[in-house]
């Protein structure tokens, strides 16, 4: 059964860090691109990042790039997001999905707040 | 960045009635290898989103036939035909032909 499972979510202060873990079970994860897409409250879709199959390649919004990193471990089967001065636009739920949309986590919040 | 533009935003349907989706993009979506990468996303209340149609109109593993979609170019449909009440929830198109990707603003399915 494929699993995407994210974990590091959470309060965090406008200005600080927070990193974003993705564990995929049930597939092969190095034959994937992988992305993180976000979900503001009652709010639709948005593409945050994408990295290739061996994190050679990442992509980026405009408005998480020089913030926001996107990195992988395939010996561990690993997503990340390490985000950095976050701002409370922000805040949303975070989803780990394949870049053909097939396999989504259950999703992360993280809230930007003071 | 490619806009895509779905309607209807809301669309209340009885159960077993045929309802169809728009997804218009402001550019085309046909990529230089030949493939179109516009797929279809169904989000249930207080799911993740799952992914229903990719390539415009084939049919994800363990999708039922009642959804089809069809389209080229910049004009895209996603139709169920004979609505159930699983099928409730919000619909999303999601372009991967240019970079950024980028989603429809979505179409809620709701019981009339």
């Amino acid at each position: 059964e494929v699993q995407l499972v994210e974990s590091g979510g959470g309060l965090v202060q406008p200005g600080r860090s927070l990193k974003l873990s993705c564990a995929a079970s049930g597939f092969t994860f190095s034959d994937y691109y992988m992305a993180w897409v976000r979900q503001a409250p009652t709010k639709g879709l948005e593409w945050v990042a994408s990295i290739s199959y061996d994190g050679g390649s990442t992509y980026y919004r405009d408005s998480v790039k020089g913030r926001f990193t996107i990195s992988r471990d395939n010996a561990k089967s690993s997503l990340y997001l390490q985000m950095d001065s976050l701002r409370s636009e922000d805040t949303a739920t975070y989803y780990c999905t394949t870049e053909g949309f097939d396999y989504w986590g259950q999703g992360v919040m993280v809230t930007v707040s003071s | 960045d490619v806009v895509l533009t779905q309607t209807p935003p809301t669309l209340s349907a009885t159960i077993g009635q045929s309802v169809s989706i728009s997804c218009r993009s402001s550019q085309s979506l046909l990529h230089s290898n030949g493939n179109t990468y516009l797929n279809w996303l169904l989000q249930r209340p207080g799911q993740p989103p799952q992914l229903l149609i990719y390539l415009v109109s084939r049919l994800e593993s363990g999708v039922p036939n009642r959804f089809s979609g069809s389209g080229s170019g910049t004009d895209f449909t996603l139709k169920i035909s004979g609505v159930e009440a699983e099928d409730l929830g919000v619909y999303y198109c999601v372009q991967s032909t240019h970079a950024p990707w980028t989603f429809g603003g979505g179409t809620k399915l709701e019981l009339k």
